[in-house]
């Protein structure tokens, strides 16, 4: 069966500390991966999606991730974390860019002063 | 550009009751998905048009249709509200197949 698992309901870090969220993905095919970022009242914003190439893909707002095939994980970093930075960050996977996305239940991220 | 548009924001229905959202996409863009995010979850995929046809269907009841429109917008009809309907519906566009989808702000519905 195909899913996203993101194993933290709830991070909390503080304002400039460093970042990181687990995702893990079971599918049948290689997939697309992706990270999208929900806040509140807004749509999802994709943060960084990997097809193929190298497994280090950087995206937007600082945010980078990694692809290991050998654990079916995607997880995302980022190296110092912004009060603007708290939200929710879904985890996802699909065929294609384009088509039916599979998504986690997503981890919220609370940023302290 | 205006990015997707989704109408109306928030909506409140009882039990039994049908509801159409509406979703405008960005211009130019000939896709519409449709996601169904109950609180506390992930978004679920409902249906894809593409070019006014179904590219998909996700594992959703009978009760929800869609269609695409020549303008390439897009309705999402939902019969026989249950309480289990109220989740915020989303709406996504896509350029071609291959390219990224682009989400709205969602509506809200409530089923009371």
């Amino acid at each position: 069966a195909q899913s996203v698992t993101q194993p933290d309901i709830h991070i909390t870090v503080s304002e400039g500390a460093s970042l990181e969220l687990r995702c893990n993905y079971s599918y049948g095919a290689t997939p697309y991966l992706f990270w999208y970022v929900q806040s509140p009242g807004q749509g999802l914003q994709l943060l960084l999606k990997y097809f193929s190439g190298d497994t280090l893909v950087q995206g937007i707002k600082g945010f980078e991730a990694e692809f290991k095939r050998s654990q079916s994980s995607f997880n995302q970093r980022k190296p110092s974390v912004h009060w603007s930075d708290a939200a929710e960050y879904f985890c996802a996977v699909g065929m294609d860019s384009s088509y039916k996305l599979i998504f986690g239940s997503g981890t919220r991220l609370l940023v302290r002063p | 550009d205006a990015g997707v548009t989704q109408s109306p924001t928030h909506l409140i229905k009882t039990r039994g009751q049908h509801v159409t959202l509406r979703c405008s996409p960005i211009s130019g863009h000939k896709s519409v998905s449709w996601y169904q995010q109950v609180l506390g979850q992930g978004p679920q995929f409902i249906f894809q048009y593409y070019e006014k046809e179904e590219r998909g269907r996700g594992n959703f009841p009978d009760r929800f249709s869609a269609r695409q429109f020549p303008n390439y917008s897009s309705e999402l009809n939902v019969n026989a509200l249950l309480l289990g309907d109220s989740a915020l519906y989303l709406c996504a566009s896509v350029r071609d197949i291959g390219d990224e989808q682009f989400f709205g702000p969602g509506t809200r519905l409530t089923v009371l």
